[in-house]
């Protein structure tokens, strides 16, 4: 089965510290991967992708993801982390040929600790 | 340009009641995608539409239904309702998922609407 994992329900981070937030996934094929962003009472706001090239992708508000293919993994950074970086982050996948269905992992809490 | 947006924010309904959510997609996006997010899990897909065709159904029920409109708008709706129903439904424009083929096309969300049913 189609499947997106986020292992950690929670990451703690210092601010300025940097941080990561992990993703890997089970799906055929070569998937597009993507970050989405929950903040409190808010809808998903869209980070990134990785469609195809450059194995890191650089997004928005100074996050960048790195693909790695041979461990299927999509995991998210920054080298700096920002209080009003605290939010819900979503890894999400959709396989090739799917022009609609896109999987998304449990996501992952970020705690920013000034 | 406005982005997605949902109505109503907030719904309150009892068991075996019918629902009907609302959403506008952004000014020229002709898809529309709908998801279930239930309390600490992430969405989960139940709809995709373009130009008014269903293109994409994920795995619900038979009381889940869908249609979009002319105007690329859409409704949901969900029939007999459930407490198990009670969720964050999230609505998703983009520009054209180029149905059949794998697309690059970024979905954008709407803030969603929180439905709760007693």
């Amino acid at each position: 089965a189609q499947s997106v994992a986020q292992p950690e329900d929670q990451v703690n981070v210092a601010e300025g510290n940097p941080l990561t937030v992990k993703c890997t996934y089970s799906v055929s094929g070569n998937p597009y991967l993507f970050w989405y962003v929950q903040y409190p009472n808010r809808g998903l706001q869209f980070l990134l992708k990785y469609i195809t090239g450059d194995n890191l992708v650089k997004g928005s508000y100074g996050f960048e993801a790195e693909f790695n293919k041979s461990q299927t993994s999509f995991h998210l950074k920054k080298p700096s982390a920002l209080v009003s970086d605290s939010a819900l982050y979503f890894c999400a996948v959709r396989p090739r040929g799917s022009a609609s269905k896109i999987i998304f992992g449990s996501g992952t809490r970020l705690s920013i600790r000034p | 340009d406005a982005g997605v947006t949902q109505s109503p924010t907030h719904l309150i309904k009892t068991r075996g009641q019918q629902v009907t959510l609302r959403c506008s997609p952004i000014s020229g996006h002709k898809s529309v995608s709908w998801y279930q997010q239930v309390l600490g899990q992430g969405p989960q897909f139940i709809f995709q539409y373009y130009e008014k065709e269903e293109r994409g159904r994920g795995n619900f029920p038979d009381r889940f239904s869908a249609r979009q409109f002319p105007n690329y708008s859409s409704e949901l709706n969900v029939n007999a309702l459930l407490l198990g129903d009670s969720a964050l439904y999230l609505c998703a424009s983009s520009l054209n998922p180029a149905a059949g083929q794998g697309s690059t096309d970024t979905q954008y969300f709407g803030p969603g609407t929180r439905l709760t049913v007693l």
